[in-house]
């Protein structure tokens, strides 16, 4: 099953800048499907945090966007606080699968 | 406000069956795309099947095709998984997500239901 690549950590002191990439092939997000990201913190569901590459929903905080350019995608985190410590998914359609799939997750630790 | 409460997970033996449950509330479930996502221990997200607002189009992850069947309710507000021939590989807490159809997101998610799948 195809899956999208993403780094298994990142760390970073409280206050820096933190990214994350996730990268793709050309029947996801090559293709041009658009790249969504997910925060799961411990023993809670994911929550929805970026959409089409780099759009916020309400209430999430502008410390956190999105890009995407070619087969590849990434969240930066900016101002790194202690409560973004959590495991971090990109998700996009695959047409080869006709269906979603996720990028393999990070762990993102605050020092 | 946007509720998803999952049910029915539990401990089944290899070969068994199980139906989840979704009960949806605070939006027209009628008006979405709805889907199943599941998380086993330790691991990362996997994308299970999705159902169309009308039920006329499902579409499945390749590991599950012919065993589990994604239905749903529109009167009820609910949404379903039928899981049959259950395997070990298939132990996980399943969510069910509301799902932006032509974008392919899921904006809102359920707690989960753990599924075992044991001896």
């Amino acid at each position: 099953q195809s899956v999208l690549t993403q780094p298994p950590s990142v760390s970073g002191a409280p206050g820096q800048r933190v990214t994350i990439s996730c990268t793709g092939t050309t029947s996801n997000i090559g293709a041009g499907y658009d790249v969504h990201w997910y925060q799961q913190l411990p023993g809670t569901a994911p929550k929805f945090l970026i959409y089409g590459n780099s759009n916020r929903p309400s209430g999430v905080p502008d410390r956190f966007s999105g890009s995407k350019s070619g087969t590849s995608a990434s969240l930066a985190i900016t101002g790194l606080q202690a409560e973004d410590e959590a495991d971090y998914y990109c998700q996009s359609y695959d047409s080869s699968l006709s269906g979603s799939i996720f990028g393999t997750g990070t762990k993102v630790t605050v020092l | 406000e946007v509720q998803l409460v999952e049910s029915g997970g539990g401990l089944v033996q290899p070969g068994g069956s199980l139906r989840l449950s979704c009960a949806a509330s605070g939006f027209t479930f009628s008006f979405y795309w709805m889907t199943w996502v599941r998380q086993a221990p330790g691991k990362g997200l996997e994308w299970v099947a999705n159902i169309k607002q009308d039920g006329s189009e499902k579409y499945y992850v390749d590991s599950v095709k012919g065993r589990f069947t994604i239905s749903r309710d529109n009167a009820k507000n609910s949404l379903y998984l039928q899981m049959n021939s259950l395997r070990a590989e298939d132990t996980a807490v399943y969510y069910c997500a509301r799902e932006k159809g032509w974008q392919y997101y899921f904006d809102y998610w359920g707690q989960g239901t753990l599924v075992t799948v044991s001896s």
